[in-house]
C-alpha cells in the first residue's frame, strides 16, 4: 500500500496525558499537512510542511500542539496535557508540488478520545 | 475566516436517483475539489477543478467550477448503495505557500436500496 499511513488509528487517553501521532506520506510527496476533524464538521487545517520546513500554522494549533518532520519524510504531531476538547480525528495528508494544485491525499486518520 | 457553505446538509434518496449538492464561498477560489468520506476513514478525492466554468466527470460523478469562482456543484447520476457517505467540497483561495484547503461542512448522503 503506497498511500498515506497514520498510526495509531485510535487512541484513548486521560486528560492531562501527552499523545503522539505519526504520519507517513506518499513517498514522492514533499508536502505534508495535518488537519483536525470533529464530529459533523469538515476537516480544519492545522499545519503544513514542505520537506522538513514547517511553513504555516493555524491559530487552532495552540502551544500544547507541536508537529515535526525532521527528515522531510514522516511527521509526528504531539499534543501535550490533553484536554477533552482535543477529542477529534487527526488527519494527515500529502501532496506533490508537481501534482495538481490542491490535490491532497489523506490518510485514514487517528481518532483521539480524551476522557 | 473563510467559510464554505455546503448544501444540503443531508439527503435521503432511492437507489437509481440522481443527486446534486453545491458549495458557495464568500471569496474567490482558484481550485475546487470534491471528497467523499466513509465512517472512520479519511476523505478520498473524487474530482478536482482548476478553471472557472470547467465541467469534469469521473464515472457517474460530474462537478463544475462556477464561473464566478465562488461556487461549485457535484452531481451523482443513477445512485447506488455504495454512494452512501459524506461528501465534502474544498477550495483553495490561491497558490499560497501550502495549497491549504478550506472544507465545507459536508453533505450526508443516504441511498435506500
Amino acid at each position: 500500500d503506497t498511500g498515506v499511513s497514520q498510526d495509531p488509528r485510535h487512541k484513548i487517553t486521560k486528560r492531562g496525558q501527552n499523545v503522539t501521532f505519526r504520519c507517513d506520506p506518499i513517498s514522492e510527496h514533499n508536502r505534508l499537512y495535518w488537519y483536525r476533524q470533529t464530529l459533523g464538521q469538515g476537516p480544519e487545517f492545522l499545519t503544513y510542511f514542505q520537506n522538513e520546513a514547517q511553513l504555516e500554522k493555524s491559530r487552532l494549533l495552540s502551544d500544547r500542539f507541536s508537529a515535526e518532520r525532521p527528515k522531510g519524510s514522516f511527521s509526528t504531531l504531539e499534543i501535550q496535557r490533553t484536554e477533552q476538547g482535543d477529542s477529534a480525528m487527526y488527519l494527515c495528508a500529502s501532496s506533490s508540488r508537481q501534482g495538481g494544485t490542491g490535490e491532497l491525499f489523506f490518510g485514514e486518520g487517528s481518532r483521539l478520545t480524551v476522557l | 475566516g473563510q467559510q464554505l457553505n455546503q448544501s444540503p446538509q443531508s439527503m435521503f434518496i432511492q437507489e437509481g436517483e440522481d443527486v446534486s449538492m453545491n458549495c458557495t464561498s464568500s471569496s474567490i477560489f482558484n481550485t475546487w475539489l470534491w471528497y467523499k468520506q466513509d465512517p472512520g476513514e479519511g476523505p478520498v478525492l473524487l474530482i478536482a477543478l482548476y478553471k472557472a466554468g470547467e465541467l469534469t466527470s469521473n464515472g457517474r460523478l460530474t462537478a463544475q467550477f462556477g464561473i464566478t469562482r465562488k461556487d461549485s456543484f457535484l452531481n451523482i447520476s443513477a445512485s447506488i448503495p455504495s454512494d452512501v457517505g459524506i461528501y465534502f467540497c474544498a477550495g483553495q483561495e490561491k497558490e499560497t505557500s501550502g495549497s491549504r484547503l478550506t472544507f465545507g461542512e459536508g453533505t450526508q448522503l443516504t441511498v435506500n436500496p
